[in-house]
């Protein structure tokens, strides 16, 4: 089976940077992807890390350790419209989703 | 890029009426379809899995009879919820196995409410 762990919510203050922590364990591991979710709408791809280290894009970084287990979100600057759910998703057979990490980014 | 056009986007049907959701690969081939539902304040579940020309594979829990998937073509999957009841309310989300984001492209959802 798969388990798949992260922060329920988090609160961070515009311009500041954000830690979304993901932890998974997993019978077979082929991918970790973080999506984006505002209420009532799909998820949107923000980054895919396969291999060990960090993957940087932009604004978002997102790094992977595969002997720990261990993923994380990495969110800079952060802006208003950055409030929102952020769903750690493993992939093996099939991706699954944790349960979301909702961020609120107060001013 | 590839897109997932889903729809509807929102439906209100009686309880014990049939629901059909359409979701289109509209540039690419999708063998691979995949249906989630996701309550409110909770994660996205995976329902099913459909490849193109074969019988569904459902996740444990999910009733098979209930949720018909058919997945004809390489670019049309549908499920339909048969017998809806005010329990199936939620909202129901498919993603195509592409060739962008490394996998895998969302559609838009469709928000079900059974009264």
């Amino acid at each position: 089976g798969q388990n798949i762990d992260q922060p329920t919510e988090m609160t961070a203050t515009e311009g500041a940077i954000v830690q979304i922590n993901c932890t998974y364990q997993t019978s077979g591991f082929n991918g970790l992807f973080w999506y984006q979710q505002h209420a009532g709408e799909a998820p949107t791809f923000l980054s895919y890390n396969v291999l060990d280290g960090l993957e940087e894009k932009g604004r978002f970084s997102s790094f992977l350790s595969r002997s720990k287990g261990y993923s994380y979100l990495l969110l800079k600057e952060l802006q208003m419209k950055d409030s929102a759910s952020y769903l750690c998703a493993v992939r093996d057979a099939r991706l699954t989703f944790g349960k979301g990490t909702k961020l609120s980014v107060i001013p | 890029g590839a897109v997932v056009s889903q729809h509807p986007s929102w439906v209100i049907c009686k309880s014990g009426t049939s629901v059909k959701i359409e979701c289109r690969s509209l540039d690419f081939q999708a063998t691979t379809m995949f249906w989630y539902r996701q309550f409110p304040k909770q994660s996205l579940m995976l329902m099913a899995t459909s490849n193109e020309g074969s019988k569904a594979t459902y996740e444990q829990g999910v009733e098979k009879d209930k949720f018909l998937i058919n997945h004809a073509s390489l670019t049309l999957s549908t499920l339909t919820v048969t017998s809806a009841h005010p329990e199936d309310s939620s909202f129901y989300i498919c993603s195509a196995r592409g060739d962008v984001d490394y996998g895998y492209t969302f559609g838009s959802g469709t928000r079900l409410t059974v009264v």
